[in-house]
């Protein structure tokens, strides 16, 4: 069964506007990352958050996590141009170092500038 | 910055023939993967492997599919017969030891005809 959803699956804004992406999966889990692909591209990872935390941040990047809703998202402040890709939530169930990662299937944004 | 590569970038081969492709993991990791992305599709994940052997796999890795660690350094999948719907981009990743992020390659895209 799919794990991870985003909404939207496509986002369209203008540069300097913020963008919301969302994720919600369904078992529980240890932790949620996101990641950015480009076009065609290797995947890049954002940020990381666990289970037992509520809010991250990484430069313009802010992800809020609600396990009793199981669901995250993802903000993106003052977005570039630059920032237009594919984004993805994953999910780690396990706490070993040794787990797979479930994927969404994406939320592609496009900045438009 | 240590990262993981992977070859060749892309590999084109006709129906029925095999295939190696290589990773080489980040030097210090333990924990390593493969991932594959139909175009258009999400990352589902393929095999887990560690201490020289298998810890997990899904149900798209089948007989067809196997992996290996030759040496300290590469990281191998092989698919034996391909078939048309084995195209697609595959994903190598790698993790340490107590360290939750997983570090993916730029991938290989296949495509079999």
């Amino acid at each position: 069964s799919q794990q991870g959803e985003e909404d939207p699956q496509a986002l369209s804004i203008q540069e300097g506007e913020n963008a919301t992406m969302n994720c919600s999966y369904k078992t529980s889990i240890n932790n949620l990352q996101w990641y950015r692909q480009n076009s065609g591209r290797g995947l890049v990872h954002l940020i990381l958050i666990r289970s037992n935390e509520r809010e991250k941040h990484s430069g313009r990047l802010r992800v809020t996590l609600d396990t009793s809703k199981k669901s995250s998202s993802l903000l993106i402040t003052a977005s570039r141009a630059a920032d237009t890709a594919s984004y993805f939530c994953a999910t780690a169930w396990t706490g070993d170092s040794n787990y797979q990662l479930i994927w969404g299937a994406g939320t592609k944004l496009i900045i438009k500038p | 910055e240590p990262e993981v590569t992977q070859t060749p970038s892309h590999q084109v081969t006709q129906m029925g023939q095999e295939v190696i492709l290589r990773c080489v993991p980040i030097s210090n990791h333990l924990y390593f993967y493969w991932y594959r992305q139909i175009l258009g599709q999400k990352v589902e994940f393929l095999v887990s492997f560690y201490n020289n052997e298998i810890s997990e796999k899904s149900e798209i890795f089948d007989d067809q599919f196997s992996v290996e660690r030759p040496d300290g350094s590469n990281f191998t999948l092989k698919i034996r017969s391909t078939k048309l719907e084995d195209s697609a981009m595959y994903f190598c990743a790698s993790n340490g030891q107590g360290v939750d992020e997983q570090f993916f390659g730029p991938g290989t895209r296949l495509t079999v005809l």
